[in-house]
């Protein structure tokens, strides 16, 4: 089993703030990084797939960066927003597993307090 | 986007029966599903792959005759735990790779099934 840690664990900020989580991963035989946004009865909602060193990626007021050679990955939000609040999950797929077989971490909560 | 939809949502069974959990994909094809579950304060954990028209691979601890996971067709897999029991009470999500030429990165998710044994 490969271990993907996540932190931190959980996170309240106010509106407007901006923040950022880790994701560390192995760095060998790396595949791809996945930032998954999830809400509470919700299908996980992909947010980033990553996979070359040094890799960054946008979408709105989020943004990801890769490091494969170190094996970490940051996520950061810009001016959070309310409907921002929710589970970031990181997950990481190696070359020596199924194509698209994912090891996650326990994901960051973030609530975002108008 | 792609989406994977998962039924049903939230079951409630009483120990030794069995439960189905039905995983499908809505508007593409997916030669490969993942089941995973998630237990209280854990990360997601694979339990199995499911292959289309062959046996799924289950990971090292999990019970191949206890968790039967049929893939029927390329957008449908289903997980049924035989025999439930309290201990089997988890968070079970499916997840599937869209069909393409060349490499796919993308996972899809369904929104996941609450069980829980009584």
């Amino acid at each position: 089993i490969l271990n993907v840690e996540q932190s931190p664990q959980s996170l309240h900020v106010q509106e407007g703030d901006s923040t950022n989580f880790t994701c560390s991963f192995p760095s060998s035989n790396f595949y791809a990084l996945h930032w998954y946004r999830w809400e509470t009865a919700k299908s996980p909602e992909a947010l980033f797939v990553m996979t070359l060193n040094g890799d960054e990626k946008k979408k709105g007021r989020i943004s990801a960066t890769l490091n494969t050679k170190e094996g970490y990955s940051y996520l950061y939000i810009k001016g959070s927003q309310p409907e921002d609040s929710a589970t970031y999950l990181c997950a990481f797929s190696d070359r020596g597993s199924t194509l698209g077989r994912l090891y996650f971490g326990r994901g960051t909560q973030l609530t975002v307090w108008p | 986007g792609a989406v994977v939809s998962q039924h049903p949502s939230r079951v409630i069974c009483k120990s030794g029966t069995s439960v189905k959990i039905e995983c499908r994909s809505l508007d593409f094809q997916a030669t490969t599903m993942f089941w995973y579950r998630q237990f209280p304060k854990q990360s997601l954990m694979l339990m199995a792959t499911s292959n289309e028209g062959s046996k799924a691979t289950y990971e090292q601890g999990v019970e191949k005759d206890k968790f039967l996971i049929n893939h029927a067709s390329l957008t449908l897999s289903t997980l049924t735990v035989t025999s439930a029991h309290p201990e089997d009470s988890s968070f079970y999500i499916c997840s599937a790779n869209p069909r393409l030429a060349g490499v796919s990165y993308e996972q899809y998710f369904g929104p996941g099934t609450r069980l829980t044994v009584t």
